[in-house]
């Protein structure tokens, strides 16, 4: 059973960039699948932020695109986000989440990271 | 964007009573090559991750209790729980996958009356 991690990089200053790192236990990165950041801010919804194939191939939200990017190391089966000029709107839960093929919807996800942007 | 919204925002049921919950989207989520629904549903508890429960509006995730269903269309989809238990106390989100960027619902929160 594929299991997702998350890092914790916890405090990240405004104006600054967070940069957090998913680990891939129990599967390979190069599956095939669609690897996805989601994040969900104090006692809100969730939203999408972005996805990437192993192929390298990424989708992203176009409120956060011009901020964004997702990149993965298929030696350290891993995959990354970069979140550029954060506020304190960024301040969330965030969620590594795993696409499986043929259901498509978020079948696995990580037990989440939180980041909360703050002086 | 493909907007999803949800009804109730919460509910209160009373244990071994049934509970609803309407997912709709703004737009038809049937996909075209395979006629199947692009609509998942997810239950969160406090603290934890989101659980996906159903795919392709209906088909429901290997483990989830056959308490719960999912059903529905084009763009009105419904999550019932026939006979809540303690252990359904979340809250619930419909998720669209029809078209990027992925949205989901507000959530509705399921609590015991």
């Amino acid at each position: 059973q594929v299991q997702l991690q998350e890092s914790r990089p916890g405090l990240v200053k405004p104006s600054g960039t967070l940069s957090l790192t998913c680990a891939v236990s129990g599967g390979s990165i190069s599956s095939s699948n669609w690897w996805s950041w989601v994040r969900q801010p104090p006692g809100k919804g969730l939203e999408w932020i972005g996805e990437i194939y192993h192929s390298g191939s990424t989708n992203y939200n176009p409120s956060l695109e011009s901020r964004v990017t997702i990149s993965v190391d298929k030696s350290k089966n891993q995959f990354s986000l970069r979140l550029t000029s954060v506020t304190a709107a960024d301040t969330a839960v965030y969620y590594c989440a795993k696409t499986d093929y043929g259901v498509n919807a978020f079948a696995i996800w990580g037990q989440g990271t939180m980041v909360t942007v703050s002086s | 964007d493909i907007v999803m919204t949800q009804s109730p925002d919460s509910m209160a049921v009373s244990l071994g009573e049934r509970a609803t919950i309407h997912c709709k989207s703004n737009q038809s989520v049937v996909y075209n090559s395979n006629n199947k629904n692009c609509l998942a549903w997810y239950q969160q508890k406090p603290g934890q991750p989101p659980k996906l429960l159903f795919y392709w509006a209906s088909i429901r995730e290997s483990g989830v209790p056959d308490r719960f269903s999912g059903s529905g269309s084009g763009t009105d989809f419904t999550l019932t729980i026939t006979s809540l238990q303690a252990e359904d106390v979340a809250v619930y989100y419909c998720h669209q996958y029809y078209s990027t960027p992925w949205t989901f619902g507000q959530g509705t929160k399921v609590e015991i009356k």
